[in-house]
C-alpha cells in the first residue's frame, strides 16, 4: 500500500512569502505529526494531530507557523512571512496508534527560503 | 529539558566488522526510547522501541539495548546496505506527544 505522501518534494521561495506544505498520511492512520529537520540535525517536533484536532502544538516555533487537518486525513502546514531560517526539510509522519513513537515518515518537503 | 546525545557522529567500518553506536539521554520520566534508520533524501524508518532498562530487541544484524542512562545499537557483521544515519529518540512521560531526537550517527560500511 501507499506510504505517507508529501508535496511538494521541493519548494524554493523568497523571504517574506507564504508557503503551504501538504501531507497525505497512510489510510486509516488517525495520528499525524509534523517534524522539521535541518542539515546535520535530528528531526524536531512541531505539532501532533489526533483526528481533526491539534492535540499538541507545543513545537511550533512562533505564530508564523500553523497547521490544519480539517477532515482528519490530509494535513497542511502553513508558513507565513517566511524567513531564511525556515529553510529545512519538513517531515510528516503518521501512525495507527495514539501518542506513540513508532511512526511512519514521508520523504519530506525540502523548503529553501532565499 | 529532554536531551539526546549520540556518538560517534560518524563511523566507518569494513564489511563484517562489528561495532556499537551509543545514545545517551536525559528525560523526565522515560516513556519510550526509539531507534530509526535514515537513508539520504528519505524520511526516518522505524527500527525498535525500548521501554525499560534491561530490555533488548533484535532485527537481523541489529540489536538494541537500554540502560537507565543510555542505549546501544549493536551491529554484527555489517553489510554495505547497512550504511545509513541511525537516529535515537526519546518520548518523555507527563503527556508529551513529540519525540526528542539526537543528531544521529552516520554509518558507512565499506565492502
Amino acid at each position: 500500500g501507499a506510504g505517507v505522501s508529501q508535496t511538494p518534494s521541493n519548494k524554493v521561495t523568497e523571504k517574506g512569502k507564504y508557503v503551504e506544505l501538504r501531507c497525505d498520511p497512510i489510510s486509516g492512520h488517525t495520528a499525524l505529526y509534523w517534524y522539521r529537520q535541518s542539515l546535520g540535525q535530528g528531526p524536531e517536533f512541531l505539532i501532533y494531530f489526533q483526528g481533526t484536532g491539534a492535540a499538541d502544538d507545543s513545537g511550533l516555533p512562533n505564530d508564523r507557523f500553523f497547521a490544519v487537518r480539517p477532515e482528519g486525513s490530509v494535513s497542511t502546514l502553513k508558513i507565513q512571512r517566511t524567513e531564511r531560517g525556515d529553510s529545512a526539510v519538513y517531515l510528516c509522519a503518521s501512525s495507527t496508534r495514539t501518542n506513540t513513537g513508532e511512526l511512519f515518515f514521508g520523504e519530506g518537503s525540502r523548503l529553501t527560503v532565499l | 529539558e529532554d536531551q539526546v546525545t549520540q556518538s560517534p557522529e560518524a563511523l566507518r567500518l569494513q564489511e563484517g566488522e562489528s561495532s556499537s553506536l551509543n545514545c545517551s539521554y536525559t528525560v523526565s520520566g522515560l516513556r519510550g526510547l526509539f531507534w530509526y534508520r535514515q537513508d539520504p533524501g528519505k524520511g526516518p524508518e522505524f527500527l525498535f522501541t525500548l521501554y525499560s532498562a534491561g530490555e533488548e530487541k533484535e532485527k537481523e544484524r541489529l540489536k538494541a539495548t537500554l540502560t537507565k542512562k543510555e542505549s546501544f545499537l549493536h551491529i554484527t557483521a555489517p553489510k554495505p546496505e547497512d550504511s545509513a544515519t541511525y537516529l535515537c529518540a526519546v518520548q518523555a512521560g507527563g503527556g508529551a506527544d513529540g519525540l526528542t531526537f539526537g543528531k544521529g550517527t552516520h554509518l558507512i560500511i565499506q565492502p
